[in-house]
């Protein structure tokens, strides 16, 4: 059973440039969840996918934006790129189902994103 | 706002230790806590989960509880191991908000 994959394992941008990440939940999960890691901080919370719409987003900018697809992926972009995006960035995914509980997140290996 | 502070920022500790780390958050009415390992660089693997109607969980030689009264959730690591060296993440989970990570706790086992 895969667990959370991401892709890609790094990328180099410059600033001003746009990105895409991805992301593919643990088999069996429905919730997408984007967070930001800067070096030596605790993960931030961007948003979170469920039912192919976001159900809550952190306090980022409309920079960051997302999408989920039928099959439950994640795709997470960043428009206009700043020194200060460069982070870890991570997806962790979940099964919510109907019931809106908040079950066990699974956290995937991370993209490392530097801005130059 | 949920805020999520972790005690002490980094320990250092000889093999064979028992030792705890500490999570303090401000919102009483979380929901859930869950412990995280971090390797540098890498992501996070979940550690142990206590959902709401619990105080506390065990995995091995892994120990957590939750004080939601105190605000309070301790991740407890009996005879630490060199492998047991990483990043320690605790994160709070209130119905309807979203999970607010702490700093972490930088623990290092010497052989």
């Amino acid at each position: 059973d895969a667990g959370v994959t991401q892709s890609p394992t790094h990328l180099i941008k410059t600033r001003g440039q746009q990105v895409t990440l991805r992301c593919s939940p643990k088999s069996g999960h429905d919730t997408v969840s984007w967070y930001q890691q800067a070096l030596g901080q605790g993960p931030q919370f961007i948003f979170q996918y469920y039912e192919e719409e976001e159900r809550q987003r952190g306090n980022f900018p409309d920079r960051f934006s997302g999408h989920q697809f039928p099959n439950y992926s994640s795709e997470l972009n960043v428009n206009a790129l700043l020194l200060g995006d460069s982070a870890l960035y991570l997806c962790a995914s979940s099964l919510i189902g109907g019931t809106f509980s908040y079950n066990e997140q699974f956290f995937g290996p991370g993209t490392r994103l530097t801005v130059l | 706002k949920q805020e999520v502070t972790q005690i002490p920022a980094a320990l250092s500790v000889p093999e064979g230790e028992n030792l705890v780390l500490n999570c303090s958050f401000t919102d009483s009415a979380i929901y859930n806590l869950q412990w995280f390992r971090q390797d540098p660089g890498k992501g996070l693997t979940s550690l142990l989960l206590i959902q709401s109607s619990q105080r506390e969980q065990t995995s091995g030689r892994l120990n957590a509880s939750l004080d939601k009264s105190s605000g309070r959730s301790t991740l407890y690591i009996a005879a630490s191991q060199p492998g047991d060296s990483a990043t320690y993440l605790c994160a709070g989970f209130r119905y309807g908000q979203n999970f607010v990570f702490g700093p972490g706790t930088r623990l290092s086992v010497l052989p």
